[in-house]
């Protein structure tokens, strides 16, 4: 099974871009039938899905967050990653890569999790 | 889309039984048999312990089982075990490539 780990910045000034990358190992993400997806949880509240991209490119994202959303893939650093502009304070969660098994549309597996703080 | 409905709290002696109920509406846990549960603990990412509404995971437990009656989903867990204390989240697919998760329910074994 493949095994997720997030990676970037932990604090990110409001207004400013929130970048996070998530590498796969164990398998290629290109020859992979999932979907990679993010998901984010504030706090001690419960979770939010943020969007998911499959190999060929093409995304997804919760209608809530679209317009501020961009999900990619990097096939070559088997790779794939969340852009998250304007963020304010509420954008402040811990944030997990799972993928999609397109058979059951669940999520699994799942990273561990990076926390994203906003504040100046 | 809104939250999926799941009570704050649930409660079971060991051994007892627990059941959360994840209610959502026609567009999402009433119009397709893929919903999923998760179980969380404190740090620590969450776990899919059902999935299409009944199946589980291979290394899951036969004490956890999943149902759905219209657009109310249910996760029991039966022999209720100290390990089992934990977080637990809904999901379901809500159509037009969306997911949408439940409001959480934890679970406290007394």
């Amino acid at each position: 099974q493949v095994q997720l780990q997030e990676s970037g910045p932990g604090l990110v000034k409001p207004s400013q871009t929130l970048s996070l990358t998530c590498t796969v190992s164990g398998g290629s993400i290109s020859s992979s039938n999932y979907y990679w997806s993010w998901i984010r949880q504030p706090a001690g509240k419960g979770l939010e899905w943020i969007g998911r991209i499959y190999t060929s490119g093409s995304t997804n994202y919760n209608p809530s967050l679209k317009s501020r959303v961009t999900i990619s893939v990097d096939t070559s650093k088997n790779q794939f990653s969340l852009k998250l502009s304007s963020v304010t304070a509420a954008d402040t969660a811990v944030y997990y890569c799972a993928t999609i098994v397109p058979a059951a549309l669940s999520f699994d597996p799942w990273g561990q999790g990076t926390l994203v703080t906003v504040s100046s | 889309q809104s939250a999926l409905t799941q009570p704050p709290s649930a409660s079971g002696s060991p051994g007892q039984s627990v059941t959360i109920s994840c209610t959502g509406t026609s567009s999402d846990v009433g119009g397709y048999n893929y919903v999923s549960w998760y179980q969380q603990y404190p740090g620590k990412a969450p776990k899919v312990m059902i999935y299409e509404v009944s199946k589980r995971p291979s290394g899951v437990p036969d004490r956890f089982s999943g149902s759905k009656s219209g657009n109310t989903a249910s996760l029991t867990v039966s022999g209720l075990q100290a390990e089992d204390e934990a977080d637990y989240y809904c999901s379901s697919y809500a159509g037009t490539n969306n997911y949408v998760f439940g409001t959480g329910t934890k679970v406290t074994v007394l």
